[in-house]
């Protein structure tokens, strides 16, 4: 079946650094990725729709400055929580859409800022 | 918009119990619906779909229906192992693979031996 990979599993980074995570579609293309959030706890919640050469399209209350994304070919987008405060610790995963409908989902980055 | 609500969790189970975790959908068009679930600290993993009204998904001894005319699709599995522990999702996605899912708030389940 179709394998999504996120890396790094695991981040831990200093309040005010950068952190970048990477998507990648391990035997599809994805020409649309998706980047979602989950809080401790909770549902995982929509961030922004990655397409291939082409801007991301974020959901409302999602800044965009905040958290760049960049799909630059068919099997990779990656999301960079620039300046990261405490707040933005978190569970961030990845899909990509593939056939009939499915969409395969990466296992997840966690993210704690100190 | 489209949205799904799943029944509050947590859910505890004796081992070989049956279950059920109800899942009702809103939305506009004819959905795909999926029930993924997630085990602790890992990701998401497609558990089962349903593409079509009436379509049974089933996958592991899980299995869901979708009812189009109670706009549902249930899960239930009829006799649960240890191993089952783990939180469900009830989502739903237009239909393509491009279409970002909407997600209901998921169930914890916990089965104790």
């Amino acid at each position: 079946g179709a394998v999504v990979s996120q890396h790094p599993s695991w981040v831990i980074c200093k309040s005010g650094t950068s952190v970048k995570i990477e998507c990648r579609s391990l035997d599809f293309q994805a020409t649309t990725m998706f980047w979602y959030r989950q809080f401790p706890k909770q549902s995982l919640m929509l961030m922004a729709t990655s397409n291939e050469g082409s801007k991301a399209t974020y959901e409302q209350g999602v800044e965009k400055d905040k958290f760049l994304i960049n799909h630059a070919s068919l099997t990779l987008s990656t999301l960079t929580v620039t300046s990261a405060h405490p707040e933005d610790s978190s569970f961030y995963i990845c899909s990509a859409g593939g056939l009939k409908e499915t969409q395969y989902f990466g296992p997840g980055t966690r993210l704690l800022v100190l | 918009g489209d949205s799904v609500t799943q029944m509050e969790g947590p859910v505890t189970l004796s081992e070989e119990a049956f279950l059920t975790i109800n899942c009702t959908y809103t939305a506009t068009g004819y959905p795909s619906l999926f029930w993924y679930v997630q085990y602790p600290g890992e990701g998401l993993q497609l558990l089962l779909k349903a593409t079509k009204a009436d379509d049974k998904g089933s996958n592991k001894g899980f299995e869901a229906t979708y009812r189009k005319e109670t706009t549902s699709f249930h899960l239930e599995k009829g006799s649960v192992q240890v191993s089952d522990s783990a939180v469900y999702f009830c989502a739903l996605s237009g239909n393509s693979g491009n279409t970002p899912l909407v997600f209901g708030k998921g169930t914890r389940l916990s089965v104790i031996a």
